[in-house]
């Protein structure tokens, strides 16, 4: 398995505190991806990075912001956490931006905005 | 939005027998990609097929696709009981970085 940690694995928060998710890498991989996996939607891309301090948005951005200080370390903040934003969240790793690549993923976070 | 759709939802079949799962999009595409997911875990990468590829196997996989009808099928040969989980097809897209549009998936039980 790519070695990739999500963190927290569960979270249980309220709507408006500020959220924190991780994920870090051991695989010195270039490009991280945050997706959220929704019923009924599959995955969507939140955010990417294609090395450090270099990050887009994606398909579904708003009310997320994502920093990368360091190549292994991929952080996804919700401001102020709403409860459209209860989901389970993906994050991906992928070597390089040349030709075809898989993406491979974390175990995902669960989390939950009361 | 949704770039890839699945046909069927769920499906349901014996052990040893075999396993279609369709996918279909709406963009010219880099490549597809397939994916499993079991219950509360992330996603394995099963296969990838370029555009101008027209067929690939790895293992008990099979993986076609037709960029004229914009259409991929996976087939699994001789299912298992471990094949029990849920597939998702993904369009790779590279601008910049390679972008992955997923489908909703299908969600396959082999019964013993």
């Amino acid at each position: 398995d790519a070695g990739i940690t999500q963190s927290p694995r569960h979270k249980v928060t309220e709507t408006g505190t500020p959220v924190t998710l991780r994920c870090h890498q051991t695989e010195n991989h270039r490009y991280m991806y945050w997706y959220r996996q929704d019923p009924g939607h599959g995955l969507r891309l939140i955010h990417y990075s294609y090395g450090v301090k270099d990050t887009d948005k994606g398909e579904v951005s708003d009310g997320y912001s994502v920093s990368r200080s360091k190549t292994e370390d991929f952080l996804l903040t919700l401001e102020s956490a709403t409860s459209s934003q209860t989901s389970v969240y993906f994050c991906a790793i992928s070597e390089s931006q040349t030709g075809d690549q898989p993406q491979h993923f974390g175990d995902g976070t669960r989390l939950s905005i009361l | 939005s949704q770039q890839g759709e699945e046909d069927p939802q769920a499906l349901s079949i014996q052990e040893g027998e075999n396993a279609t799962m369709n996918c279909s999009y709406k963009t010219s595409i880099n490549n597809l990609q397939w994916y499993r997911q079991n219950s509360g875990r992330g996603l394995v990468h099963l296969i990838l097929i370029r555009s101008n590829e027209r067929e690939k196997h790895s293992g008990r996989l099979r993986v076609t696709l037709d960029t004229s009808k914009k259409s991929s099928s996976l087939l699994i040969t001789a299912s298992r009981a471990a094949d029990t989980a849920s597939y998702f097809c993904a369009t790779g897209i590279i601008q910049g970085a390679q972008k992955l549009v997923f489908g909703q998936g299908t969600r396959l039980t082999i019964n013993p």
